[in-house]
């Protein structure tokens, strides 16, 4: 199983500041399966990234991914409020698919 | 476009069984993994397992292995998850998944309350 950990487990930042969030797995996630998704309060999780990079439909440009093998990054610039949420990554290609802990983004 | 479609909220006692379901549209349903995530109140995510309609092949993680059972009925383009006998400690919102390449599509989410 791939075991997937993310730091910090809060970021508390300033508007219009960068967030830059890790997900770092226990081995190498294949085929670039590898997916953040954003979570608030009382909603489901919305897709911000898949296939390590690529922005899913509506997300603001703001939002990128990087990173291979075992090590992925989520970079959000120009914060707002809207932004506070826990962010979520997830590993899709090897079975048990998995999710890290969260990150929590308070914007102060 | 890929859509997912769950049903909807149950309310059932210790004991009872259940079974939810998820209908996939707008890609081939057969050739594509589809799967159940949970979560808990207050809680992350977490993944319970997956289906490959096409030859049913099934993958559960070891936390939710004899739990429950995923299956998927390939004429209706429809995936399930089943319990036999909840617990109160099922409680949670079910969401379903699926992958088509790289994309990673969910279902709205379902809230199963489990409460004598």
């Amino acid at each position: 199983e791939i075991v997937l950990t993310q730091s910090p487990g809060t970021l508390s930042l300033s508007p219009g500041e960068r967030a830059t969030l890790s997900c770092r797995a226990s081995q190498s996630v294949s085929s670039n399966y590898l997916a953040w998704y954003q979570q608030k309060p009382g909603q489901a999780p919305r897709l911000v990234i898949y296939g390590v990079s690529t922005r899913a439909t509506g997300i603001p440009d703001k939002f990128s991914g990087s990173g291979s093998g075992t090590d992925f990054t989520l970079t959000i610039n120009r914060l707002e409020p809207e932004d506070s949420a826990v962010y979520y990554c997830q590993q899709y290609g090897g079975s048990p698919w998995t999710f890290g802990q969260g990150t929590k983004v308070e914007i102060k | 476009e890929v859509q997912l479609v769950q049903s909807g909220a149950e309310v059932k006692k210790p004991g009872e069984s259940l079974k939810i379901s998820c209908k996939g549209s707008g890609y081939s349903f057969t050739n594509h993994w589809i799967g159940w995530v949970r979560q808990m109140p207050g809680k992350g995510l977490e993944w319970m397992g997956i289906i490959y309609p096409s030859d049913s092949d099934t993958r559960y993680s070891p936390s939710f292995q004899g739990q429950v059972t995923i299956s998927a009925d390939m004429s209706i383009t429809t995936a399930y998850l089943q319990w036999s006998s909840l617990r109160a400690s099922d409680t949670a919102v079910y969401y379903c998944t699926a992958r088509t390449g790289t994309y990673i599509s969910w279902g709205q989410g379902a809230l199963v309350t489990v409460s004598s």
